[in-house]
């Protein structure tokens, strides 16, 4: 069963803006992650984030997590074309440590040049 | 090969038929993740493998679904009296350990007819 919930489901915005996406989750976590997908391929590790950290930074993301709400937020800023893609937010959570990742719904980004 | 590569990209079948489904995982990754993930979702659990050994097959949805992976390395995911619902893409993922991210392949889409 999916863990996550993100919103929105779809996202559109011109190059150059910053796109937010959010994720809420059910269960205690050791750590959550985001991945990207394009269409038609494999997922991407994008970045983790773990549940004593609260924010992380990697090139142009920023991802945030607040565990007593439950929740994350990825941020891209200054988006380019080729970040259109989807992009899931997935938990490790502490009742299945390791054995699994439990993948929301995504979010369908579309950057317009 | 440097990625994870699953074959073939594409099957369709016919409703009642067996298929088989490979996964070549990244050397050297011990843990091996299949999820299966229809239109417009996100992944789905189905079987965690650590070594040669079914860590945890609690996400396969009935006894059709069977995984193995005899030598520590390869995995074939095998679906018996296969069934329209069966209808999705069958994603493989590899990490080096539990709890590290996932490399992802490219998916089995999986047609039945």
């Amino acid at each position: 069963s999916q863990q996550g919930e993100e919103d929105p489901q779809a996202l559109s915005i011109q190059e150059g803006e910053n796109a937010t996406m959010n994720c809420s989750y059910k269960t205690s976590i050791n750590n959550l992650q985001w991945y990207r997908q394009n269409s038609g391929r494999g997922l991407v590790h994008l970045i983790l984030i773990r549940s004593n950290e609260r924010e992380k930074h990697s090139g142009r993301l920023r991802v945030t997590l607040d565990t007593s709400k439950k929740s994350s937020s990825l941020l891209i800023t200054a988006s380019r074309a080729a970040d259109t893609a989807s992009y899931f937010c997935a938990t490790d959570r502490e009742e299945t440590s390791g054995s699994r990742l439990t993948f929301g719904e995504g979010t369908q980004l579309t950057v317009n040049p | 090969g440097a990625g994870v590569s699953q074959t073939p990209s594409n099957k369709v079948t016919e409703k009642g038929k067996y298929v088989e489904l490979r996964c070549d995982p990244i050397s050297g990754h011990t843990a091996l993740y299949w999820y299966r993930q229809s239109l417009g979702q996100g992944p789905e659990f189905l079987i965690y493998f650590q070594g040669t050994g079914a860590a945890d097959d609690s996400g396969l949805p009935n006894d059709r679904f069977f995984a193995v992976r005899p030598e520590g390395s390869v995995s074939t995911l095998k679906i018996q009296r296969t069934e329209r619902g069966d209808s999705a893409v069958y994603l493989c993922a590899s990490s080096f350990i539990r709890n590290s991210p996932l490399h992802f392949g490219n998916g089995t889409r999986l047609t039945v007819t």
